[in-house]
């Protein structure tokens, strides 16, 4: 149980075209998802915070205009990055939280993206 | 700011030896406590959560800990090189306007060797 699934698990796209990222719990209902960038040799660092129905909450640094969260249903959220720079290449992975396991969180398999 | 701190290693072990993961937090409040395991290039995968003091036992792996002192640990036994992957801690913390955060520290990379 408690899978997440991400589609695509990899994306090349050109300066100043839009990319768009999907997330998918596959055996629960998540209330929350989370998006999450993570560099080379970095931790990972969230991005901002989905709930079902309502607005993200973007943390601190994160540009809400250019990566636009929509969390639609209990099964789907997406992550639209929008005039994507090379600076913007990085894994971005989203996590769902299980309505009936409160607290844990599960990460999907994650989506590299690569901006020439 | 509520912080997860970790020893960035390489920790190194030889197969078959119990390699010892520690963690620190800041946020004396905090009630749910994590670990995942991520190899290199992929995402990170659950494989323990621990709320209670004291250990919790699942297979080769053991989470301990001590909310007094703000501590946590993760022990694997018999550790095999299949286990070479970088361990993250991750801590809820609780936020002061309502809600809370999953806050990761930065990960040890641990390293079974033959």
């Amino acid at each position: 149980g408690a899978v997440v699934s991400q589609h695509p698990s990899r994306v090349i796209c050109k300066s100043g075209t839009s990319v768009k990222i999907e997330c998918r719990s596959l055996d629960f209902q998540a209330t929350t998802m989370f998006w999450y960038r993570q560099f080379p040799k970095q931790s990972l660092m969230l991005m901002a915070t989905s709930n079902e129905g309502s607005k993200a909450t973007y943390e601190q640094g994160v540009e809400k205009d250019k990566f636009l969260i929509n969390h639609a249903s209990l099964t789907l959220s997406t992550l639209t990055v929008t005039s994507a720079h090379p600076e913007d290449s990085s894994f971005y992975i989203c996590s769902a939280r299980d309505l009936q396991l409160a607290y844990e969180q599960y990460f999907g398999p994650g989506t590299r993206l690569t901006v020439t | 700011q509520k912080e997860v701190e970790q020893n960035s290693g390489p920790l190194s072990v030889p197969e078959g030896a119990i390699a010892s993961l520690n963690c620190t937090y800041s946020d004396r409040g905090s009630q749910s406590f994590f670990w995942y395991r991520q190899y290199s290039g992929k995402s990170p995968e659950l494989i323990m959560s621990i709320y209670s003091n004291g250990d919790k036992e699942d297979g080769r792996f053991t989470a301990q800990l001590n909310k007094a002192s703000q501590y946590v640990s993760l022990l694997i036994r018999d550790s095999q090189p299949s286990d070479s992957a970088t361990y993250l801690c991750a801590v809820e913390f609780i936020l002061t306007g309502g809600g809370n955060k999953l806050t990761f520290g930065t990960g040890t990379q641990l390293k079974v060797e033959l």
